[in-house]
């Protein structure tokens, strides 16, 4: 969910579990929303995207849900494993410009 | 390159030098980001650059910082006068800009102001 400044919320899901991450914008003229993940000691790395015009969009065991009623976006990761431990950013792309959230550090109890 | 190449990968520095670090976009890509993050959390924005448009320079903390991206490519961002509350990971992304949604980030450059 959203944090204040950039200190960053940690979700805590048994593996295995369906995780879900939130995420709250503010601009309704945003055109995409994109979700990044981001592992230790690297750059953040695409994982998925939305246009401003679908509300729900599935990957490979991802799934982002677009509520534009209350512009919130989540994403949600089916049988959560281990190696999906790491910061998740939103991202919203308004006018060709992509501004990041301040990200959800996902925590993966074995 | 197949990706966005940042340069140096590490750079420790004294307080009060000046630094500079650079960054090469993906070929093609007109849009260029900076960010910096700190150790355990989020990206924070320092400017973007979109083809020949002025910068978006509304993320830079303070005058030390300034970038430059020259002929539309390469990236440079410098600080002058380094602090140690400049420590962190600066990150940069490039994407196709217009009709792009997804910005493909390097690597970054730890720098560490002692």
């Amino acid at each position: 969910g959203e944090s204040v400044g950039l200190h960053l919320p940690t979700l805590s899901v048994q593996e295995g579990d369906n995780s879900i991450i939130n995420c709250a914008y503010s601009n309704s003229a945003s055109d995409y929303f994109i979700w990044y993940k981001q592992e230790s000691g690297k750059g953040p790395q695409f994982i998925i995207d939305i246009r401003s015009n679908m509300d729900k969009r599935q990957g490979q065991r991802v799934t982002v849900l677009l509520n534009k009623t209350v512009k919130h976006l989540s994403l949600q990761i089916a049988a959560t494993q281990p190696g999906d431990s790491a910061v998740y950013f939103c991202a919203e792309n308004i006018n060709q410009k992509v501004t990041f959230g301040t990200g959800t550090k996902l925590q993966v109890i074995p | 390159g197949a990706g966005v190449s940042q340069s140096p990968s590490n750079k420790v520095t004294e307080k009060g030098k000046d630094v500079e670090l650079r960054c090469d976009p993906i070929s093609g890509h007109t849009a260029l980001y900076w960010y910096r993050q700190s150790l355990g959390q989020g990206l924070e924005f320092l400017i973007y650059f979109q083809g020949n448009s002025a910068p978006d320079k509304s993320g830079l903390p303070s005058d030390r910082f300034s970038a430059e991206r020259t002929g539309g490519s390469v990236s440079t961002l410098t600080i002058q006068r380094t602090q140690q509350e400049d420590s962190a990971v600066y990150l940069c992304a490039s994407s196709l800009g217009q009709g792009g949604t997804e910005a493909f980030f390097g690597q970054g450059t730890r720098l560490t102001v002692v």
